[in-house]
């Protein structure tokens, strides 16, 4: 069965510098979320998308934006990037009717 | 604002040695409670989702349960390959009734099962 697709799986940035996360959603699934996951912690959400409206916003610095495209796939830019936002960043897509949120592999990004 | 507590943070269990593994939580609404298995640097795993109090799930050697209060996640003679980080989380439905989705994770349980 097809699953959540994130790219890239790893990615080395410098302080200052800006990174774009991709994520490629379960086919016909309507939601999408991003999470955060810092060394040994829970994931913290920071944002999502039902049918490519913004629908929720949690921890999200206004240094990162995000958005979601009419093929439903989704991007999380990053800027001015601060060693804190090294961390393994998820995407996980749902039905809205159905609830479970099924997740990617992640992306690492080290910011040195 | 949500919570999700688990304990105990870490478990070592000896091969086919059964436990239990607790989530409490504080939510307005429960629309579901999930529980993932998560290994290192790999995304969360789905394994139950569980709607409402009373409700019990199971596969494999794993059983989820729930009540109002808490879920448990019952490991029934576990394998080494058990061993991994189980991550408990809920979903809060708003005060419309409509869910935006987003999970509370608790903060996991570190699974160590030895041959």
């Amino acid at each position: 069965a097809a699953g959540v697709i994130q790219s890239p799986r790893h990615l080395i940035k410098e302080k200052r510098e800006t990174a774009t996360l991709k994520c490629y959603p379960i086919p016909r699934h309507d939601t999408v979320y991003w999470y955060q996951q810092g060394p040994g912690q829970d994931p913290q959400f920071l944002i999502s998308f039902y049918e490519k409206m913004q629908s929720d916003k949690g921890s999200i610095p206004d240094r990162f934006s995000a958005q979601q495209f009419s093929d439903y796939h989704s991007e999380l830019n990053m800027s001015s990037l601060e060693l804190g936002d090294s961390a393994l960043y998820f995407c996980a897509s749902s039905l809205e009717s159905t609830a479970t949120a099924f997740f990617g592999q992640g992306t690492r990004l080290t910011v040195v | 604002e949500d919570q999700v507590t688990q304990s105990p943070e870490a478990l070592r269990l000896q091969e086919g040695e059964s436990s239990s593994l607790n989530c409490s939580y504080t939510v307005s609404g429960l629309r579901g409670l999930f529980w993932y298995r998560q290994d290192p640097g790999k995304g969360p795993e789905f394994l139950f989702t569980l709607y409402s109090a009373g409700e019990e799930k199971e596969k494999e050697r794993l059983k989820a349960t729930l009540t109002k209060k808490e879920s448990f996640l019952h490991i029934t003679a576990p394998k080494p390959e058990d061993s991994a980080t189980y991550l408990c989380a809920v979903q809060d439905n708003n005060a419309g009734g409509t869910s935006y989705g987003k999970l509370t994770f608790g903060q996991g349980t570190i699974l160590t099962v030895h041959p």
